[in-house]
């Protein structure tokens, strides 16, 4: 299986604050990389898909980049209802980051 | 409207074999490109993937479960269905099904995300 390392694993920011979150596959999966939010209690939900593409719906204070093994998710303007645990994706999961309000 | 919904027991005891059916509206299991996915979720833990299959009958499993894991579907009735063998404590979870859209293979991997998924059912394995 393709391992995904996700780091931070937790993360405190302020309302406004640009937030980043990194992603390295363990072998080189193109731009193959998938950006998800999961609230308490909800299933999962997509954000990005291959690497950079926004799902429809989605605002665009998400962005993702990254191609090969290393890839980024950010959050440009850190709004409250941002408050989630973020998991990348290429058939198995990261560990996920918990992204908490200041 | 795309929807997905997990079904089966809720409550399974150790050594007992889990089936869950994943029943999807909205596209069909022979659509080219789309297939389902399985995902489980312990109690305050990450998403871990179990397995997936596609369109054209291509499957696959997670290495750390594949022995205990089948994963097949049943076109007309619009569900796939997973077991899992030999249900122990730690196989306590919410399990998801979603549905997947390919992006790439490249003689090796499939790749593909997730864009709909159901909202999950909750097994407990206990005696």
């Amino acid at each position: 299986d393709i391992q995904m390392t996700q780091s931070p694993s937790s993360l405190s920011a302020s309302v406004g604050d640009r937030v980043t979150i990194t992603c390295q596959a363990s072998q080189d999966i193109s731009n193959y990389l998938n950006w998800y939010q999961q609230k308490p209690g909800k299933a999962p939900k997509l954000l990005i898909y291959d690497a950079s593409n926004l799902e429809t719906g989605v605002p665009s204070r998400f962005s993702g980049s990254g191609s090969g093994t290393d890839f980024t998710f950010t959050i440009s303007s850190l709004q409250p209802e941002d408050i989630a645990t973020y998991y990348c994706q290429q058939v198995t999961f990261g560990q996920g980051t918990r992204l908490e309000i200041k | 409207q795309v929807t997905l919904k997990e079904s089966g027991p809720v409550l399974v005891k150790p050594t007992e074999t889990l089936t869950l059916t994943c029943t999807v509206s909205g596209f069909s299991l022979s659509n080219a490109r789309m297939g389902v996915s399985w995902i489980r979720q312990p109690p305050g833990k990450a998403l871990e993937w179990l397995a997936h299959i596609f369109s054209n009958d291509e499957k696959s499993y997670s290495t750390s479960l594949k022995s205990r894991l089948t994963i097949s579907k049943d076109t007309s009735k619009s569900q796939v269905v997973l077991t899992m063998t030999n249900m122990d404590p730690v196989d306590t979870a919410t399990y998801y099904c979603a549905r997947i859209r390919y992006s790439g293979y490249d003689y090796v991997n499939y790749y593909y995300y997730m864009d709909v998924w159901g909202k999950g059912t909750t097994v407990t394995v206990s005696s």
